[in-house]
């Protein structure tokens, strides 16, 4: 059974830059049928795409964040890497990795159990 | 800058029917946006229930469907239950970017 488990720091400080890891177990990275996404969630609010990568390292990403964010792949340890620069406390935020199916089009439906980023100095 | 609109928040009798919608600001929603419908309760990861406008995965309860209807994408729960109280989140697809919406919270009373 496939299952994400992101892991970093649960503190950052202001302007610094914020690295999150997501474990992939149960399965490959490296199918040719997914992309693998990045979502957040401040508290009490709603959430936000980051973006997204292929195993081959193709990425896409939220045009209000892409300035700042760069999400990697890491075959060899099955893993996604998220960094988001220069972060403030808007930055706050649950962060989730999550499985996205290309064919079909089935969206983040396998989820990780999250991850609570605080950025204060 | 896309927005995606929900009802904030909507109130439901248990055993009735209730729609949720997910407008875009860019003008109708159609399959092309490959309309999702997620289901978070507190403390929790979000679930998928409804992908690419209605389908459902083999975990999604059958009163659960999922549709278009007057240019958005709408989320029909129809015999509701006390455990379908919960932030429900739409999501579409803008040509290399996912937007979600704001959510709506359903509360069964």
């Amino acid at each position: 059974q496939l299952q994400l488990q992101e892991s970093g720091p649960g503190l950052v400080k202001p302007s610094e830059t914020l690295s999150l890891t997501c474990t992939v177990s149960g399965g490959s990275i490296s199918s040719s049928d997914y992309y693998w996404g990045w979502i957040r969630q401040p508290p009490g609010k709603g959430l936000e795409w980051i973006g997204s990568i292929y195993y081959s390292g193709s990425t896409y990403y939220n045009p209000s964040l892409k300035s700042r964010v760069t999400i990697s792949v890491d075959t060899s340890k099955n893993q996604v890497s998220l960094n988001l620069s220069s972060v403030t406390a808007a930055d706050t935020a649950i962060y989730y990795c999550a499985r996205d199916r290309k064919v079909p089009r089935i969206v983040f439906d396998i989820w990780g159990q999250g991850t609570m980023v605080t950025v204060s100095s | 800058q896309t927005v995606v609109t929900q009802e904030p928040s909507l109130t439901v009798s248990p055993g009735g029917t209730v729609t949720l919608t997910c407008a875009s600001s860019t003008g109708a929603v159609t399959s092309g946006y490959y309309p999702n419908w997620f289901q978070q309760k507190p403390g929790q990861a979000p679930r998928t229930l409804i992908y690419s406008t209605s389908n459902k995965h083999s975990w999604t309860p059958a009163r659960f469907s999922g549709s278009l209807l007057g240019g958005k994408a709408a989320l029909t729960l129809s015999g509701v239950q006390p455990e379908d109280e919960a932030e429900y989140y739409c999501l579409l697809y803008y040509g290399g970017a996912w937007v979600f919406g704001g959510g709506t919270k359903l509360t069964v009373l």
